[in-house]
């Protein structure tokens, strides 16, 4: 079983389009992130979350929210898309947010907003 | 927000060489992680230190926490095609639990 898994792997969509990408982990980690990487392979968090705390970096727009049904489920939705959009997302777990835990990556959704 | 200043961006070289790449900050770091990313995957955590002046291995990949807290070293030695990738660092400040990643180091193995 795939330890971080996401979907769907590619998405290709409209400008304006709203749009969603799914995470699970099977790992029974408390903290789930959504990290963007740009063309230049730049890693950049967007959300870190756990069951006490959204941690939002303050230069995403608040077209990207996250929702999470469950500890084991983090969804990014998107509204409104927008060509700068187009990235690689990857969605990731660990046990701890506050101490010294080691990320584990999903295998990332490629979006590209046309 | 702060990077990390990962260097080279690139390496070239051939098959059984070693590699040696690097992360600084001007900021005092009490986690530095190395992660290994392949084409069409997401970062896999290749070695994690936790205090000045560690020193640790995995395989053929070896890593240093720099004792300024500083700074952080990858080498791998002797290497082969299955190596090629970007390799991340990312730190953590005493401040700031949130992981400050590096620009990552891109590694092409020549034929």
């Amino acid at each position: 079983d795939t330890a971080v898994s996401q979907t769907p792997k590619y998405l290709v969509t409209q400008m304006g389009n709203d749009k969603s990408i799914k995470c699970e982990q099977n790992l029974g980690h408390d903290t789930m992130y959504w990290y963007k990487q740009d063309s230049k392979k730049f890693l950049k968090i967007m959300f870190s979350y756990n069951n006490k705390e959204l941690i939002i970096n303050e230069t995403v727009p608040n077209r990207f929210s996250p929702k999470s049904p469950d500890k084991a489920h983090l969804n990014l939705h998107i509204n409104s898309l927008e060509l700068g959009d187009s990235a690689v997302y990857f969605c990731a777990s660990s046990q701890d947010g506050t101490g010294d835990e080691k990320l584990f990556f999903g295998s990332g959704t490629q979006l590209s907003v046309l | 927000g702060q990077q990390l200043n990962q260097s080279p961006q690139s390496m070239f070289i051939q098959e059984g060489e070693d590699v040696s790449m690097n992360c600084t900050s001007s900021s005092i770091f009490n986690t530095w992680l190395w992660y290994k990313q392949e084409p069409g995957e997401g970062p896999v955590l290749l070695i994690a230190l936790y205090k000045a002046g560690e020193l640790t291995s995995n395989g053929r990949l070896t890593a240093q926490f720099g004792i300024t807290r500083k700074d952080s070293f990858l080498n791998i030695s002797a290497s082969i095609p299955s190596d090629v990738g970007i390799y991340f660092c990312a730190g953590r400040m005493d401040s700031n639990y949130q992981l400050i990643w590096g620009a990552g180091t891109k590694l092409i193995i020549k034929p």
